[in-house]
């Protein structure tokens, strides 16, 4: 059974360029949440949906965004982008709403220039 | 929001020797404390959790206790092992839809 899976899992972008990543959640799994971890802190979180529905937003400008598919899959669009939003971004699936631990994907490594 | 605190930032045992991390949370409403482990390059891994209903769990080597009163939850490592360096990171959620991560603490087993 696959795990959570994102793409790319290395991208390098200019300043003030836009970038989309994606995620497949665990089959089965209704809730997808993207965090952001920059080098040596833990994660923040960004974004939840569960069932294609936003959840809930973390202290992150407008210039982040999300949407989650019909199959539960997501994507998590940066636009305008900074030098600091180089980073590690997560994605993490859960079974349903409520508490449950995540499971999270490999990340994908955002290196802006 | 919450804010959660986790202590020390690194810390390095001799093998078969107890390792220890303590976190502590600002929100009282908090309920679920999960425990994740990250190898360098790679995801956290979920390693143990506890629920605010319960004060201790264990999973052989690793165990969680929660003290709702002080706020504050801890990880105990016993027999330590050179695998079992990693950073780790503890998180605390009142609503499941929002985690608050600490800030990592960075385990050395010296063989």
């Amino acid at each position: 059974d696959a795990g959570v899976t994102q793409s790319p899992t290395h991208l390098i972008k200019t300043r003030g360029q836009q970038v989309t990543l994606r995620c497949s959640p665990i089959s089965g799994h209704k809730s997808v949440s993207w965090y952001q971890q920059v080098l040596g802190q833990g994660p923040q979180f960004i974004f939840q949906y569960y069932e294609k529905e936003e959840r809930g937003r973390g202290n992150f400008p407008d210039r982040f965004s999300a949407r989650q598919f019909p199959n539960y899959s997501s994507e998590l669009n940066v636009n305008a982008l900074l030098l600091g939003d180089s980073a590690l971004y997560l994605c993490a699936s859960s079974p349903s709403w409520g508490i449950y631990g995540y499971t999270f994907g490999s990340g994908t490594r955002l290196t802006v220039v | 929001g919450e804010n959660v605190e986790q202590h020390p930032s690194t810390l390095s045992v001799q093998e078969g020797d107890s390792a220890v991390i303590k976190c502590t949370y600002s929100d009282s409403a908090s309920n679920y404390f999960p425990w994740y482990k990250q190898e360098l390059g790679k995801r956290p891994q979920l390693i143990i959790d506890i629920r605010s209903n319960v004060g201790e769990k264990k999973d052989q080597r690793i165990a969680v206790t929660l003290n709702k009163t002080a706020k504050h939850f801890s990880l105990h490592i016993t027999e330590t092992q050179p695998e079992d360096s990693a950073v780790y990171f503890c998180a605390a959620t009142r609503t499941g839809n929002q985690f608050y991560f600490g800030t990592g603490t960075s385990l050395t087993v010296i063989p």
